[in-house]
């Protein structure tokens, strides 16, 4: 099945500063990569997707960049602000009959420092 | 947009019972997802819901344990069975192929 890992874990910057998270997956039939933010004690919030025909997507401040060959996918905050501390999720979405299944990374405690 | 009232928003159970968690969507989906985030941990899907058949269940997690309802489009319950104290997560639905999710069921199991 399909394994997703994120990188960093942790990651601490000061406020106006990028943050940048990345992670990889396995399976290569993937065609879908949405991220994640959720607060403390909140739903994960969908705030950025990516599918595999496309190599790059911005919103704002938020943009995400895809790899397939490398598969790879990272998550870039620029200007971070105090409420984008958060939790953040990326996920793959993996092929198959299985619709809609998706695999999470193990998270990156963001935390932006005023 | 997809708006899922889920319930009970937290519970405290004895060891041994059972809990069913609720999931209203106010449109009609054709799947359902069902998920335990673990307290620290990310998310892992326990079984999808398509309504009119059985539910498929990931490695790791049986129907026993985690029966599922969905007697139509717009609603879904997950049973967690025989709890024990290691059945303490944050249990989520979610539809649209994660576009969505429910505000979670936090679950701990003295």
């Amino acid at each position: 099945g399909e394994n997703v890992e994120q990188h960093p874990s942790t990651l601490s910057v000061q406020e106006g500063d990028s943050a940048v998270i990345k992670c990889t997956y396995s399976d290569s039939a993937s065609n879908y990569f949405p991220w994640y933010k959720q607060e403390l004690g909140k739903r994960p919030q969908l705030i950025i997707d990516i599918r595999s025909n496309v190599g790059e997507k911005k919103d704002q401040r938020i943009a995400v960049t895809l790899n397939k060959t490398a598969k790879h996918f990272s998550l870039h905050i620029t200007e971070t602000q105090p409420e984008d501390s958060a939790v953040y999720f990326c996920a793959a979405y993996a092929g198959g009959t299985s619709y809609g299944k998706l695999t999470f990374g193990q998270g990156t405690i963001l935390t932006v420092h005023p | 947009s997809a708006v899922i009232s889920q319930k009970p928003s937290r519970d405290i159970c004895q060891r041994g019972t059972s809990l069913t968690i609720q999931c209203q969507v106010d449109s009609q989906v054709t799947m359902m997802f069902w998920y335990r985030q673990q307290p620290g941990q990310s998310l892992t899907l326990i079984a999808t819901a398509n309504q009119g058949s059985e539910a498929t269940y990931e490695s790791g997690f049986v129907i026993d344990k985690f029966p599922i309802s969905r007697p139509n489009l717009t609603f879904s319950t997950l049973t967690v069975s025989n709890m024990s104290p290691e059945d303490s997560s944050i249990y989520l639905c979610s539809v649209e192929n994660g576009q969505y999710f429910g505000s979670g069921t936090r679950l701990t199991v003295v």
